[in-house]
């Protein structure tokens, strides 16, 4: 069974615009979840992280990302995207057996 | 601080063979963990080490196994290489080790392996 999903390969996203990229899991008990990037050519970076509280937050590069238990989701979001964001997003959980799943990944592109 | 460092950067292999990857953490930290990143099945956990001990290990057969040494260096093994071992593999590390809430991993480049 799939531990995570990134249901778009793709997002394009005009500068300037706010920008979403998908992300629901399906472990049981409380998951840490976790955003990376992926830039071209650079090794994959940790963007921000969810382990229990406010079920929004805050991360690197102006990134933020909500909780959403009901709905088993965890959405990266920036208000206004930079055409340097453009890169390989990465979900990850870690469930209560400490098994560590990657999305598949999604590749965002900020069009100037 | 410098930061994760993998060796060699590239690797070409022929089946049959075996293959030892190495990692060295960030200085200080303890827990080392090991990917396979590949186009089909994206970015899978191999096995996790902290203190020298394995902690958690992914679905992957026998074949891959590894280490940590008393400096928190790690090395990752495969032996009887297969085509589809082709990948890029990525180790990164961590002050914690993944039950702990303040885990944070920080990843090096990547060993690129080509199996022939």
């Amino acid at each position: 069974a799939q531990s995570v999903a990134q249901p778009e390969d793709q997002v394009n996203v005009a500068e300037g615009n706010p920008l979403t990229v998908k992300c629901t899991y399906s472990v049981s008990g409380n998951p840490y979840l976790f955003w990376y990037v992926q830039y071209p050519n650079r090794g994959l970076q940790f963007l921000l992280k969810y382990i229990t509280g406010d079920n929004l937050v805050k991360g690197s590069y102006g990134f933020e990302a909500e909780f959403n238990k009901s709905q088993t989701s965890f959405h990266l979001k920036k208000p206004s995207a930079l055409v340097s964001d453009s890169a390989l997003y990465f979900c990850a959980v870690r469930d209560t057996g400490n098994q560590f799943y990657f999305g598949t990944g999604t590749s965002l592109t900020v069009i100037p | 601080k410098a930061g994760v460092t993998q060796t060699p950067r590239y690797l070409i292999k022929t089946r049959g063979q075996q293959v030892t990857l190495s990692c060295s953490p960030i200085s200080g930290h303890r827990s080392v963990s090991w990917y396979q990143q590949t186009p089909g099945q994206g970015l899978q956990f191999l096995f996790e080490y902290f203190s020298e001990t394995q902690r958690n290990k992914g679905n992957f057969p026998g074949r891959f196994s590894g280490r940590q040494f008393s400096n928190s260096r790690s090395e990752m093994n495969v032996s009887t290489l297969e085509l589809g071992d082709s990948a890029l593999y990525l180790c990164a590390s961590s002050s914690g080790w993944l039950r702990d809430s303040s885990y944070e991993q920080y990843f090096g480049p990547g060993t690129r392996l080509t199996v022939t």
